[in-house]
Order: C-alpha cells, then sequence, then structure tokens
C-alpha cells in the first residue's frame, strides 16, 4: 500500500481557494487516489476520487500530474464549514477494503 | 445523512461489562467496516465484510467481536474492554470490499472507566 505525506495543518481565509498536495511516490499503477473529509466527532465524507489528470465535481477538483506521485485537492472559496481534517488516501479498488488513513491535514478556515 | 447509521451514539461502560455497537445501512451495499479512531490519531481499520463473510481482521484483540447477520447489519460485542479502548468507533460500508469510495456512519463514542 502507497504511503501518503500530507501537511499537517494549514491556514486559509474565507472566501480563498486552498490546495492541499498530498506525496505519494510509491503508488502503483492500479492505485486510486482519493480524499475524504472529516469534521470533529463524525466519521469521513468521501469528497472525491481520480486516477490522472483532473477530476471536478460540485465540491472540489482533484489535480494528478502525469507521474502520478502527487496529487493536489482544490477546494474553491472555502467557507467556515469548510474547516475540518482532509485526507489523502491511495489504494487499489480491489485490495480488500484495506484503506489506510494517514494523519491528515486539518484545515483551518477564518473569517 | 450518509445512510449509515450506529447506535448508540454515545456509550459509556466499566471493564467487566458486556455491550453491543449496532451499525446499520440503507445504501444496499455489500461490504461493511468497522473502523476504531483514538484522539488525535488516523482511522485503524479493525474489521472487514464482504458479502457477510469476514475478509479482514486487522490483529485486533479477541475483547472485540464482530457479527454480520446480514449485509445491512454489523454488530460489534464488547466484553471486558480496557480504558485505552475508549475511542470513536466507525462503521462504514460500500459497494464491493475494496472500493476507495465509503460511507461512514456517525460513529459511537466509547468510554471505558
Amino acid at each position: 500500500l502507497a504511503k501518503t505525506t500530507q501537511p499537517i495543518s494549514m491556514d486559509s481565509y474565507e472566501g480563498q481557494e486552498v490546495n492541499i498536495t498530498c506525496s505519494h511516490n510509491n503508488i502503483a499503477t492500479n492505485d486510486y487516489i482519493t480524499w475524504y473529509q472529516q469534521f470533529p466527532s463524525q466519521g469521513p465524507r468521501f469528497i472525491i476520487q481520480g486516477y490522472k489528470t483532473k477530476v471536478t465535481n460540485e465540491v472540489a477538483s482533484l489535480f494528478i500530474p502525469a507521474d502520478r506521485k502527487s496529487s493536489t485537492l482544490s477546494l474553491p472559496r472555502v467557507s467556515l464549514s469548510d474547516t475540518a481534517v482532509y485526507y489523502c488516501l491511495v489504494g487499489e479498488g480491489n485490495q480488500g477494503g484495506k484503506l489506510i488513513f494517514g494523519q491528515g491535514t486539518e484545515l483551518s478556515v477564518k473569517p | 445523512e450518509t445512510g449509515v447509521t450506529q447506535t448508540p451514539r454515545h456509550l459509556v461502560m466499566g471493564m467487566t461489562n458486556k455491550k453491543s455497537l449496532k451499525c446499520e445501512q440503507h445504501l444496499g451495499h455489500n461490504a461493511m467496516y468497522w473502523y476504531k479512531q483514538s484522539a488525535k490519531k488516523p482511522l485503524e481499520l479493525m474489521f472487514v465484510y464482504s458479502l457477510e463473510e469476514r475478509v479482514e481482521n486487522n490483529s485486533v484483540p479477541s475483547r472485540f467481536s464482530p457479527e454480520c447477520p446480514n449485509s445491512s447489519h454489523l454488530f460489534l460485542h464488547l466484553h471486558t474492554l480496557q480504558p485505552e479502548d475508549s475511542a470513536l468507533y466507525l462503521c462504514a460500508s460500500s459497494q464491493g470490499a475494496g472500493r476507495n469510495e465509503q460511507y461512514f456512519g456517525p460513529g459511537t463514542r466509547l468510554t471505558v472507566t
């Protein structure tokens, strides 16, 4: 399973775009990149998943360079309610459910 | 509301008690998971069930005993726990074990006294 590295914490202000980068140097060919969001005392919530290039949904965008050794979660115009921990996970779709959560990035959005 | 419910939301139990945590998913998924999250720590995968059969057990102590009677329900039976077992216990489900898109319940906050 590929190990991921993310910044431990980030600060931002309301209305700004936030980019959180995750390093996964030993990503395997069959691995997908998935991001989750977790609020205190709640379960994580799936945000976005991608394999290469760019993926966009109503919540975020995920940018993956050609070598796939890193990925960037982009949150447009954050609000106070986006304050949460964001987890980057890398894994194969049929690996038996082994989601390995790292420390995540604690994002704090200020007014 | 993710379609995964957990009861109770909070539980305080002594080290000699026996209790059970319940999880129910209303998404038609065929895989369910138990995770443990201690304070300021990442989630730890405990058990995985696919089509009601256990496919993963990450060396969890025997004082934690899972049960999956059908694809919609998952239990975690607890007995003779230790104070260090105090944590947030999260249930999740997915369409197929190993899918990275898992849907989590709100969790049960367990305190062992």
